[in-house]
């Protein structure tokens, strides 16, 4: 079945630890976008990308980084992790980055303690 | 700056009791309306795109609208398994979803 594959699902991670969390795409869309999702903050946009190689930054992207070397995959790296950043992420992709609903995958849900 | 908000916050409806949801915009500039579904552990479920003002789009027991300002979600007759989370978001010219904070929705039998 065509869609989003996120992995891992969840993960418990110490402080100061380094962490990358894997969006694998399978619709061939160009753009892709990571999302955090808090209670009382909704989905708020980290990172995103319009099509391979190219990468822009959302509303939250501090302690965070993405790469985009191909169409399929987009990672995301907490370089050193904090406690603010336990929350649920979110990827998602849409065929162009305009005017089209975006697709989601689970989710990984972190704890960072 | 784009801003969405949603109510009710929690909405519980006995099954067959129809009502709807709000979703109010400031957007610059509206390039799409989006409704989405999301139930406990899930990621978002595309449900709706809205494009302007007095358009309006069907799915089963669902239905949105969309005026200047905001959209609805009617649902009518609702089941147990309409419950779930539901999401509005918006998109303007800079392309990015700025998504309110949802209307978490429980039908009971």
């Amino acid at each position: 079945i065509a869609g989003i594959t996120q992995a891992p699902t969840s993960q418990i991670l110490a402080a100061g630890r380094r962490m990358t969390l894997r969006c694998t795409q399978d619709m061939r869309h160009n753009a892709m976008y990571w999302y955090r999702q808090d209670l009382g903050l909704g989905l708020r946009l980290i990172h995103y990308s319009n099509t391979a190689g190219t990468t822009g930054k959302g509303e939250v992207p501090d302690g965070y980084s993405v790469s985009r070397a191909n169409t399929d995959d987009f990672p995301l790296t907490l370089a050193s992790a904090v406690p603010s950043q336990t929350s649920v992420y979110f990827c998602a992709s849409s065929p162009t980055g305009a005017n089209q609903p975006q697709h989601f995958g689970d989710g990984t849900r972190l704890s960072i303690l | 700056e784009d801003q969405v908000t949603q109510s009710p916050e929690a909405l519980r409806l006995q099954e067959g009791e129809s009502s709807s949801l709000n979703c109010s915009y400031t957007v610059s500039g509206l390039r799409g309306l989006f409704w989405y579904r999301q139930d406990p552990g899930k990621g978002p479920e595309f449900l709706f795109t809205l494009y302007s003002a007095g358009e309006e789009k069907e799915k089963e027991r669902l239905k949105a609208t969309l005026t200047k300002k905001e959209s609805f979600l009617h649902i009518t007759a609702p089941k147990p398994e309409d419950s779930a989370t539901y999401l509005c978001a918006v998109q303007s010219g800079a392309q990015k979803l700025v998504f309110g904070q949802g209307t978490r929705l429980t039908i009971n039998p």
